[in-house]
């Protein structure tokens, strides 16, 4: 079984400009949540798929982060535009339905801001 | 404010003796824990849970035991190996229908020979 991937593995673009990241989750798994790690800090969520419908987007920072799950399959989080505090890694994971707590976590993407 | 809290930043302990690795959370509505083991340039990997329900659970050499009272749970690996030589992150849910998990900032173990 094919785990979590992400895509790219590490931007780097420059403040004002766009990212858009991409998350495959495993197959058959309608759960899927978006979290990053900024600064060496703990990691925090910030939203959760349920297939295609947003079930939780409460740790979403602002309006300029965007994310989409084409079809219940894989998940795009935009940023736009980027901002220097964007920076960190943000690690999607994917959960069975019948046990969410079960997540498991693709490598991640680093993003820097400059 | 941060609910779930591992106020060690790192530990360092020799091949064979026992790593005991703490988490202290603040929101009594966790009720489902979880350890995570993440190397670098990798994604987390899930270890070991427990429900609130229990105070202990085993899974080899890995055991999580949880104090409700003080809010408070560790994880024990007995005996390390240099292969557990990684970040372990404690993390909570509140069980609700998000199964958002909360994570402390981790502790960096170092299993030295």
């Amino acid at each position: 079984e094919a785990g979590v991937t992400q895509f790219p593995s590490h931007s780097v673009i420059e403040k004002g400009q766009t990212v858009t990241l991409r998350c495959d989750p495993i197959s058959g798994h309608d759960n899927l949540y978006w979290y990053r790690r900024v600064m060496g800090k703990e990691i925090k969520f910030l939203l959760h798929f349920v297939k295609e419908s947003k079930q939780d987007e409460s740790g979403m920072p602002n309006n300029r982060f965007l994310a989409e799950r084409t079809g219940g399959t894989y998940s795009t989080l935009k940023v736009q535009p980027a901002e220097l505090e964007d920076s960190g890694v943000y690690f999607c994971a994917s959960s069975r339905r019948g046990a969410p707590y079960e997540q498991y976590f693709g490598p991640g993407t680093r993003l820097t801001v400059t | 404010d941060q609910q779930v809290k591992q106020n060690s930043p790192s530990l360092s302990v020799q091949e064979g003796r026992i790593s005991i690795l703490n988490c202290d959370y603040t929101n009594s509505m966790f009720d489902y824990f979880l350890w995570y083991k993440k190397y670098p340039a990798e994604g987390p990997t899930f270890l070991i849970s427990i429900s609130s329900i229990k105070d202990k659970n085993e899974d080899g050499r890995f055991t999580v035991f949880l104090n409700k009272s003080a809010k408070h749970l560790s994880l024990h690996i007995v005996p390390s190996q240099p292969g557990d030589s990684a970040v372990y992150f404690c993390a909570a849910d509140d069980g609700g229908t998000a199964s958002k998990l909360t994570f402390g900032t981790g502790t960096r173990l170092q299993v030295t020979l």
